[in-house]
């Protein structure tokens, strides 16, 4: 596709539900980050992928919270026994780059995660 | 480690007037900088970037921004505002570190309000 797609756009769960969250990144991309967004803040870093290869996982908050990319195309953000801190705007990113280096990261839309 | 700050919560500006958004970083190393901006609802976009040359790094949609190694800043500016400017724009610091990996570190955020 054009740009990174993520899905769902919005997603609404109670507490203590497992929640799978996807990712289909710019075609050809080699690297593939995920974020988290709290309400008013700035992303921060959760995790990062090299093709199939996740790389740094320094960023997850808990063992509750999981990531792969078995293919190395999309990938899913899966967070088991969801607690209300888990509410936030999870953002995919894409880079051309194998390094990282210079390339810019591009974005999806990201998906809302409200925990009730 | 590496982190961004961002001063200013928000900015007002008339339109027409320029418009600057502050940065400064602190990383190990030589950093990679980059620029975001971010509309309601919607994922980062991508602005522009520094990486190695000239200090002041032109963008998109008549942004620039400059690089002040002593002082450590990396400020946005556009010389004559627009309403449609209004947005959250993030700054964001990467190391060229290997030990720093791939990830972005991005600041708080600063909303920009253009008034008409």
């Amino acid at each position: 596709g054009a740009g990174v797609s993520q899905s769902p756009r919005y997603k609404v769960a109670k507490r203590g539900q497992d929640v799978a969250l996807r990712c289909d990144p710019i075609s050809g991309h080699v690297s593939l980050f995920w974020y988290q967004q709290a309400l008013g803040q700035g992303p921060e870093f959760l995790t990062y992928f090299q093709n199939e290869a996740q790389l740094d996982k320094s960023g997850l908050p808990s063992d509750r919270f999981f990531a792969e990319r078995p293919e190395g195309s999309v990938s899913t953000l899966k967070i088991q026994r969801t607690q209300q801190e888990d509410s936030a705007v999870y953002l995919c990113a894409s880079s051309q780059s194998r390094t990282g280096g210079g390339q810019p990261q591009h974005f999806g839309d990201g998906t809302r995660l409200s925990i009730l | 480690a590496q982190s961004v700050a961002q001063p200013e919560d928000q900015v007002n500006v008339a339109e027409g007037n320029p418009l600057t958004v502050k940065c400064t970083y602190s990383v190990s190393g030589n950093p990679y900088l980059f620029w975001y901006v971010q509309y309601p609802n919607r994922g980062l976009q991508f602005l522009l970037k520094y990486i190695t040359g000239d200090n002041l790094v032109k963008g998109s949609y008549g942004f620039e921004a400059e690089f002040n190694k002593s002082q450590t800043s990396f400020h946005l500016k556009k010389p004559s505002a627009l309403v449609s400017d209004s947005a959250l724009y993030f700054c964001a610091v990467r190391a060229l570190i290997k030990a720093a990996g791939n990830k972005l570190t991005f600041g708080g955020g600063t909303r920009v309000l253009v008034k008409p």
